[in-house]
């Protein structure tokens, strides 16, 4: 069965700094994996997306993440927050094949502190 | 605008009584999700569909119907609710193909039962 583990329910950054969200996953076979992000009162939105192509994978907002699989890690960051990444982000994994379920992690809410 | 709609946005309801979330999307995506967001659960899937015709069990059934009548409708009903009930829902959809494009989602329907 394939899991995410999300580090960090809730996040705080000061606006320019460096913004790190952790997540680790678990799945029997090479995944697909993804970041959302979600603001207030709106659906999912995704921010990128790994499918086995190059290991860094950029997204939307200058966001970025890198599969590590010798860590099982797909650790989202961005060099420089801004007030507007202030959301709840979360890490998912799918198996490629079959009808490709995807498994959502619990979530970490991000704080850009001014 | 393209996309995926869910029907009502909010809607309170009494314990027992029923009701039907409806979820559109106009982008002809062969596979429908319905899941429920929870604090501090992240999002479990309900159930979801492959196409038209067809319905498979998530991971939270329970308490749960679903229907696909048509390719771009995914309705989702309540046949008693209970205050267990309570929670946020979201209506996601995919395009099938081999590499896994990642889900659209809806902005959710907010469903309070007392």
């Amino acid at each position: 069965a394939q899991s995410v583990t999300q580090l960090g329910s809730h996040v705080s950054v000061s606006e320019g700094a460096l913004v790190l969200l952790r997540c680790n996953y678990s799945s029997s076979v090479p995944p697909y994996l993804f970041w959302y992000v979600q603001y207030p009162n709106q659906g999912l939105q995704l921010l990128l997306k790994y499918t086995s192509a190059a290991t860094l994978v950029k997204g939307i907002n200058g966001f970025e993440a890198e599969f590590k699989k010798s860590e099982t890690s797909f650790h989202l960051t961005k060099p420089s927050a801004h007030m507007r990444d202030a959301a709840e982000y979360f890490c998912a994994v799918s198996d490629p094949g079959g009808y490709q379920k995807v498994t959502f992690g619990t979530g970490t809410k991000l704080q850009v502190i001014p | 605008n393209a996309g995926v709609t869910q029907t009502p946005k909010f809607r309170v309801l009494k314990t027992g009584q029923s009701m039907t979330l409806l979820c559109a999307q106009d982008m002809n995506h062969e596979y429908m999700y319905w899941y429920r967001q929870d604090p501090g659960m992240g999002l479990r899937l309900i159930h979801y569909s492959v196409g038209e015709g067809t319905t498979a069990k998530g991971e939270v059934p329970d308490g749960y119907n679903v229907s696909r009548l048509k390719k771009q409708n995914f309705l989702l009903g309540l046949e008693s609710a209970a205050p267990s009930q309570t929670s946020v829902y979201f209506c996601a959809s995919r395009l099938l193909g081999r590499d896994n494009y990642g889900y659209t989602f809806g902005s959710g329907t907010r469903l309070t039962v007392v």
